[in-house]
């Protein structure tokens, strides 16, 4: 069974573009959430999703937003990017009824220059 | 969510039981204990989790003390794969907190041969 996918593997962009990063859960998951690992900030929570809609959101701004897809798969984007959005961004996905579970990807790697 | 306390690296030997200490002295109730754990360069992988009595799967076993303030994540027979670092998440499980882990920094364990 194949596992949380995410790419790009690595991205890089320059001050003030927009990055997309896309997910893929693993099969049957309804559940995807994003992630942001920064260094020296560890793991921070961004966003929910299921069934197509935002559940939660974590502490980040409006440029940060995304969105799920009828097939479960989610993209991520970042507008007016900042030297600061470089981390590396996690997705992760869960079963509707073990949402205690999280399954997540290996990353994006984001590079803002 | 509560506040957890572990230390910040550990060292086990290989083949030896390694039992990582998590202090939630303000834990309520209602807030379970989770542990994930982070293999370099990869995200982060669910262990176990678990309210008030021992736990025990495939990967690990959890011990919650009886005045719930503090737990131990037991990894039976420490391989060199386990070398990775260790979360001990508390949070609650209201639809609010869906997917929304707080990381601290964790406790870096290296298992030597």
């Amino acid at each position: 069974e194949a596992g949380v996918t995410q790419s790009p593997t690595h991205l890089i962009k320059t001050r003030g573009q927009q990055a997309t990063l896309r997910c893929s859960p693993i099969s049957g998951h309804t559940s995807v959430y994003w992630y942001q690992q920064a260094l020296g900030l560890g793991l921070q929570f961004l966003l929910w999703y299921d069934e197509g809609e935002e559940r939660n959101r974590g502490n980040f701004p409006p440029r940060f937003s995304g969105r799920q897809f009828p097939n479960y798969s989610s993209e991520l984007n970042v507008n007016a990017l900042e030297l600061e959005d470089s981390a590396l961004y996690l997705c992760a996905s869960s079963l509707y009824r073990e949402r205690e579970k999280l399954f997540f990807g290996s990353g994006t790697q984001l590079s803002v220059l | 969510d509560a506040k957890t306390t572990q230390p910040p690296s550990m060292d086990c030997a290989e083949g030896r039981a390694a039992n990582l200490p998590c202090n939630h002295s303000t834990i309520s109730g209602n807030e379970y204990v989770y542990w994930y754990r982070q293999i370099h360069s990869q995200g982060p992988q669910y262990i176990i989790h678990g309210l008030k009595n021992n736990e025990t799967n495939e990967m690990a076993s959890l011990i919650i003390t009886e005045d719930r303030k503090s737990s131990t994540l037991i990894l039976p027979h420490a391989t060199l794969r386990d070398t990775a670092v260790y979360y001990c998440i508390v949070r609650l499980m209201t639809t609010d907190s869906w997917g929304k882990l707080q990381f601290g920094a964790g406790t870096q364990v290296v298992v030597t041969p």
